[in-house]
């Protein structure tokens, strides 16, 4: 049973454009939802996260909308640069963490 | 702070073969992780630990085991290594009173011939 669900598996956008990376949960137990950025080689960083209690958070490009009634949550990359070309991750938390399968993103200048 | 370290970066095994990767952290956090990732999927939970000599099974924990005898340490036995174990490992860790942000370290590239 994947509690995580991600999509698109993969994106292409172009410089400047916005990115978007939906995932869905089903266990409303899950309180803490954050969102990690992996580039090649190296493990996954913590990009922005968001508790249920909000409905959106924003930090410089990057922002989370969040729908409690839905189960869902979203990362938007506001003005992409390639720089930001990496694989996304969300997940879902109570303690431990459920994390979906991963977007690659691929930013063209 | 060095953050997590895991060690090593990289190794090949053959099947039935044992090891043990290693993971350390310095920046004195309670709870710590194993994860494997596999090609276009997320990552997986092994084991986790809340503290020092305190263990437990994650989704996938079978083919492996871990011990906590530090706070800084938490290495991940591989006994009888077969091709299903090979991934990509990471360890994280998070501190007390945070438990939900998770910082990972640079992970193991496994490969079981």
């Amino acid at each position: 049973q994947q509690q995580v669900k991600q999509s698109p598996q993969s994106l292409i956008v172009q410089k400047g454009g916005i990115s978007i990376i939906n995932c869905a949960y089903e266990n409303t137990a899950f309180d803490y939802f954050p969102w990690y950025q992996q580039f090649p080689g190296k493990g996954p960083a913590l990009l922005i996260a968001i508790r249920p209690d909000v409905s959106e958070k924003k930090e410089g490009r990057f922002t989370i909308s969040f729908n409690k009634s839905a189960k869902q949550f979203s990362l938007h990359i506001m003005d992409s640069q390639p720089g930001d070309s990496a694989t996304y991750f969300c997940a879902a938390s109570r303690g431990k963490s459920t994390f979906g399968d991963g977007t690659t993103l691929t930013v063209k200048p | 702070n060095a953050g997590v370290t895991q060690t090593p970066k990289f190794r090949i095994l053959k099947i039935g073969q044992s090891m043990t990767l290693q993971c350390t952290q310095d920046m004195n956090h309670n709870y710590m992780y194993w994860y494997r990732q596999d090609p276009g999927m997320g990552l997986k939970l092994i084991y986790y630990s809340v503290g020092a000599g305190i263990t437990d099974k994650g989704e996938v924990p079978n083919g492996y085991n871990v011990s906590r005898s530090t706070t800084e340490d938490f290495p991940l036995r591989l006994e009888l290594a077969a091709p299903s174990q090979t991934s990509v490992y990471f360890c994280a860790s998070t501190p007390r009173g945070r438990s939900n942000e998770q910082f990972f370290g640079p992970g193991t590239r496994l490969t079981v011939l």
